[in-house]
C-alpha cells in the first residue's frame, strides 16, 4: 500500500512532442505529490509538486494532472526539448510523516533533436 | 537556496574497509535521508533521521548504520564494505520538499 508505481520505465520523444509519465498509488493518506528531475551525475531536483485539492498544476511547459478518484497522477512535458532528457521520479507522502517520500521507479526520458 | 553537500563525489574502497559518507545541509532542516540509487531500481531509502540522535531504518538498512550528532550533519557508515554496496549514494534534507546533494559514487573493489 506504500508503493508508487511509475510508467513507462523509458521514453523516447521527438523534439516538440509531448512527453507523458504516469504514476499510481494506493495509500489514500498521501497528500503531497512531487516530481523530481535528475540529470546524469547530479542529484534529483524538485521540478513541480501538487496537492490533492487541485486537479492540475502548470509551470511553464510542465503540467501535473491529478485524478484523486483513480489515485493516479501524471507529468506532461509540452514541446519537449533535448535539454529535458533526464530521469524523472514521481513521489508521494502524507503529512506528519517526517518528510519521508515514497518514490516511483523512475522514467528515463530521451528527447531526440 | 538550500544547499546539501556530500563529502566526496567519487570514492573507491576495498572490501572489508569501514566507509564514512558525510552529508551537511545548511537550512536547519529537521529531516535528513540517505538513499542508494542503482539502475532500474530507482531510489531506495537506507536510513532517515527526523531529529538529532534520532534515526529510523528505511527499506534497505542491512549493512549500513548512521550517525546524527548535529542537526546539520548526517553520516552514513558502511561497517565492512562489500562489492554489492557499489552504488550511487544520495543524501537529502527536508521540511516537506526534499533537497538532494550531488551524490557520492562509491566503488567497492
Amino acid at each position: 500500500q506504500q508503493q508508487v508505481k511509475q510508467s513507462p520505465q523509458s521514453l523516447i520523444v521527438q523534439k516538440g512532442g509531448i512527453s507523458i509519465i504516469n504514476c499510481a498509488y494506493e495509500n489514500t493518506a498521501f497528500d503531497y505529490f512531487p516530481w523530481y528531475q535528475q540529470f546524469p551525475g547530479k542529484g534529483p531536483a524538485l521540478l513541480i509538486a501538487i496537492r490533492p485539492d487541485v486537479s492540475e498544476k502548470k509551470e511553464g511547459r510542465f503540467t501535473i494532472s491529478f485524478n484523486k478518484s483513480a489515485k493516479q497522477f501524471s507529468l506532461h512535458i509540452m514541446d519537449s526539448q533535448p535539454g529535458d532528457s533526464a530521469t524523472y521520479f514521481c513521489a508521494a507522502s502524507s503529512s506528519g510523516n517526517t518528510g519521508k517520500l515514497i518514490f516511483g521507479q523512475g522514467t528515463t526520458l530521451q528527447v531526440k533533436p | 537556496d538550500v544547499k546539501v553537500t556530500q563529502s566526496s563525489r567519487y570514492l573507491v574502497k576495498r572490501t572489508g574497509e569501514k566507509v564514512f559518507l558525510e552529508c551537511v545541509q545548511d537550512m536547519d532542516h529537521e529531516n535528513m535521508f540517505w538513499y542508494r540509487q542503482d539502475p532500474g531500481l530507482g531510489l531506495r531509502l537506507i536510513y532517515f533521521s527526523y531529529d538529532v540522535k534520532m534515526k529510523e531504518k528505511g527499506d534497505i538498512p542491512e549493512g549500513y548504520s548512521v550517525s546524527r550528532e548535529k542537526k546539520e550533519r548526517f553520516s552514513l557508515i558502511l561497517e565492512s564494505a562489500s562489492t554489492n554496496q557499489t552504488s550511487m549514494y544520495l543524501c537529502a534534507s527536508s521540511l516537506r520538499e526534499q533537497y538532494f546533494g550531488p551524490g557520492t559514487r562509491l566503488t567497492v573493489l
